[in-house]
């Protein structure tokens, strides 16, 4: 059992670069999020998804685009990458059930 | 808009020692709180949580945390802590306005010596 996938682990951009941050996960949650982790700012949420075919903003949406492909996928998109965009990402999932998040191992992005 | 509150940035504690890990939040509404624990290099793992019920939660690996309504409080603890409980910890709260949206606090890194 999987649970949450991210892809890449690593990744490093020039500045004005575009690339997609890949989430999947195993567990059949409705509610999928996206995070940015920055030193002593804690997690941000970014987008979430409530269900399949629904997204909104979160906490700091902006320079970020994102796409829930099905019920599994959830997809964030950074158009035009800006060095404040250096952070770890992470995906997660909410068992609505017991309202435990569940965290994929994160992204961590530089942007140069 | 919630907010939650980690008071303290670092923690050292040496080993087999108390501690305690300080949360506040603000909130007008009814909440769900939260303690995730974060390895280095890992996503975060849920530690425990209190959406109802008695005040004194317990979680995973010998810790609890008292939910303070008065003052607005999720204060973590454990009686005596190990050098393998050195790690990241992270406050969250959720309300009943909209469960899907997690507020977290800033992190408190525990640092327990030998």
């Amino acid at each position: 059992n999987a649970g949450v996938t991210q892809t890449p682990k690593f990744q490093v951009l020039k500045t004005g670069q575009s690339m997609t941050l890949q989430c999947a996960q195993d567990m059949n949650h409705n509610s999928m999020y996206w995070y940015r982790q920055d030193p002593g700012m804690g997690l941000r949420l970014i987008y979430y998804s409530a269900s399949e075919g629904t997204t909104d903003k979160g906490e700091v949406p902006n320079g970020y685009n994102v796409s829930r492909l099905n019920k599994r996928e959830f997809s964030l998109r950074l158009e035009s990458a800006a060095p404040s965009q250096t952070s770890v990402y992470f995906c997660a999932t909410r068992d609505a059930t017991n309202e435990k998040l569940f965290f994929g191992s994160g992204t961590q992005l530089s942007v140069l | 808009a919630q907010s939650v509150t980690q008071l303290d940035s670092q923690v050292p504690v040496f080993e087999e020692a108390p501690v305690e890990l300080r949360c506040n939040y603000s909130s007008s509404v009814s909440v769900y709180l939260f303690w995730y624990v974060q390895y280095p290099n890992q996503g975060l793992q849920l530690l425990l949580k209190y959406l109802s019920g008695s005040t004194l939660v317990k979680g995973i690996n010998g810790f609890e945390a008292e939910f303070n309504k008065s003052q607005t409080s999720f204060h973590l603890r454990k009686p005596s802590v190990h050098i393998s409980d050195t790690a990241e910890y992270f406050c969250a709260v959720s309300d009943f306005r909209n469960f899907n949206k997690f507020y977290f606090g800033s992190g408190t890194k525990l640092n327990v010596k030998p």
